[in-house]
């Protein structure tokens, strides 16, 4: 079955960076695109930015610009997210998700919380 | 970049009644980039429906969306005990993905 599957939680000091990846299996990882969401506690969700399965093209939120860098490893199927400069207002759970059969997040990673302190 | 106010903040429901629940953007919305997820305390967001009236694989028919624009409602008939939970709204447009800040419907 389609399956996205994090790293585990991360602690942080602030200033630092932190690199999440995202495995993903049942589907073909070059046809779709994978997409990056954070929910800080008690607050809305954030989409962060999105990379191309096929050919690494990326596109980056404009409130993460300049902090985040999406990558992907198509013989390990699977994409990285990296937060630089980490502040304690980067303390939220992370999500990978993909538009595998429709064209919205129907599929969702069990999310990653990455606590700075 | 479009901004998605949702509303009520929290609805107050008993099992078996209608929650009726909205998204309003700040300037129109492509339907076909418009999609509601529920999300239960500790688990990912799941979603429901998509291009504003379509459901998800799986998604009960007891869940229906709708509206074209700015406003947008997903309409939950005859809640069931597991329907209580938050629910988002998210829109694709200008090359950003936004969501609203999600409405909580409660068991009254």
């Amino acid at each position: 079955q389609v399956q996205l599957v994090q790293s585990g939680a991360e602690v942080k000091k602030p200033g630092a960076s932190v690199r999440v990846s995202c495995k993903a299996s049942g589907y073909s990882f070059t046809g779709y695109a994978m997409y990056w969401v954070r929910q800080a506690p008690g607050q809305r969700l954030e989409w962060m930015g999105w990379i191309n399965g096929a050919n690494g093209i990326t596109k980056y939120s404009q409130r993460f610009q300049g902090r985040v860098i999406i990558t992907r490893d198509t013989s390990a199927s699977t994409a990285y997210m990296e937060l630089s400069s980490l502040t304690s207002e980067d303390t939220a759970m992370y999500y990978c998700a993909g538009a595998i059969s429709t064209n919205s997040f129907d599929v969702w990673g069990q999310g990653t919380m990455v606590t700075v302190s | 970049e479009i901004v998605l106010t949702q509303s009520p903040g929290t609805l107050s429901l008993s099992p078996g009644e209608r929650a009726t629940l909205s998204c309003r953007a700040s300037q129109s919305v492509s339907s076909n980039f418009l999609a509601w997820y529920q999300q239960k305390p500790g688990q990912a967001p799941r979603l429901l429906i998509y291009a504003a009236s379509s459901r998800a694989t799986g998604i009960p028919d007891r869940f229906s969306g709708g509206g074209s624009g700015t406003d947008f409602t997903l309409t939950i008939n005859r809640l069931e005990p597991e329907d209580f939970a938050v629910y988002y709204c998210q829109q694709y447009g200008y090359s950003e993905w936004t969501f609203g800040q999600g409405t909580k419907v409660e068991s009254k």
